[in-house]
């Protein structure tokens, strides 16, 4: 049985950082690209980022290019997203997905709110 | 970028009858790469269709897709109750990889 677990959202003052964590079961991680999916509340959905199995190859959204990084760690099936310089339109709701072209399973997401 | 159009903002049906939802891409779509996604209140997207018209893992034969180029449409061919949500398409032959802005289906 898959399954994505989100971490790490909050809120955080504009300019500030957050690290948000995804921990993946029940899938050969390693062998999967990930990706972030954000939703703004009340809103559609936006693709914020892709890493591949091996971390070769990374891909970002205008809108967040430069501001995020993404990660993975193997070893322990997780995956990260360092939010740094954030603005109250990157507030949404973070979804870690399967995939990069085929979103195949999504977790449940969480929240980061950027507000003073 | 690619941007996707969902006409209809909003679908009113009722249990029983047929939903047509469209998506129409600024351009064409590579390779037809177009998914659906269901989304419910409070719960994550679940893919629904990839590849234009191949359904996903689990998902129940009431749902279709067909179309190519910049012209795509799910069919749900008898609404059940639990079919009323929001549904987004996605594009992914060429990145960025863009969604449509939802069409709600509601009773």
């Amino acid at each position: 049985q898959e399954q994505l677990v989100e971490s790490g959202g909050g809120l955080v003052k504009p300019g500030g950082s957050l690290r948000l964590s995804c921990a993946a079961s029940g899938f050969i991680f390693s062998d999967s690209y990930m990706s972030w999916i954000r939703q703004a509340p009340g809103k559609g959905l936006e693709w914020v980022s892709y890493i591949s199995g091996s971390s070769r190859y990374t891909n970002y959204a205008d809108s967040v290019k430069g501001r995020f990084t993404i990660s993975r760690d193997n070893a322990r099936n997780s995956l990260y997203l360092q939010m740094d310089s954030l603005r109250a339109e990157d507030t949404a709701v973070y979804y870690c997905v399967r995939g990069h072209t085929i979103l195949t399973y999504w977790g449940q997401g969480t929240l980061v709110t950027v507000s003073s | 970028e690619i941007v996707l159009t969902q006409s209809t903002g909003t679908l009113s049906l009722s249990p029983g009858e047929r939903a047509t939802l469209s998506c129409r891409a600024s351009q064409s779509v590579s390779n037809n790469y177009l998914a659906w996604f269901q989304q419910k209140p409070g719960q994550a997207p679940r893919l629904l269709i990839y590849g234009a018209s191949s359904r996903a893992t689990g998902i129940p034969d009431r749902f279709s897709g067909s179309g190519s180029g910049t012209d795509f449409t799910l069919t749900v061919s008898r609404l059940e109750p639990e079919d009323f949500a929001v549904y987004y398409c996605q594009q992914y032959g060429s990145s960025p990889y863009t969604f449509g802005q939802g069409t709600k289906l509601e009773v």
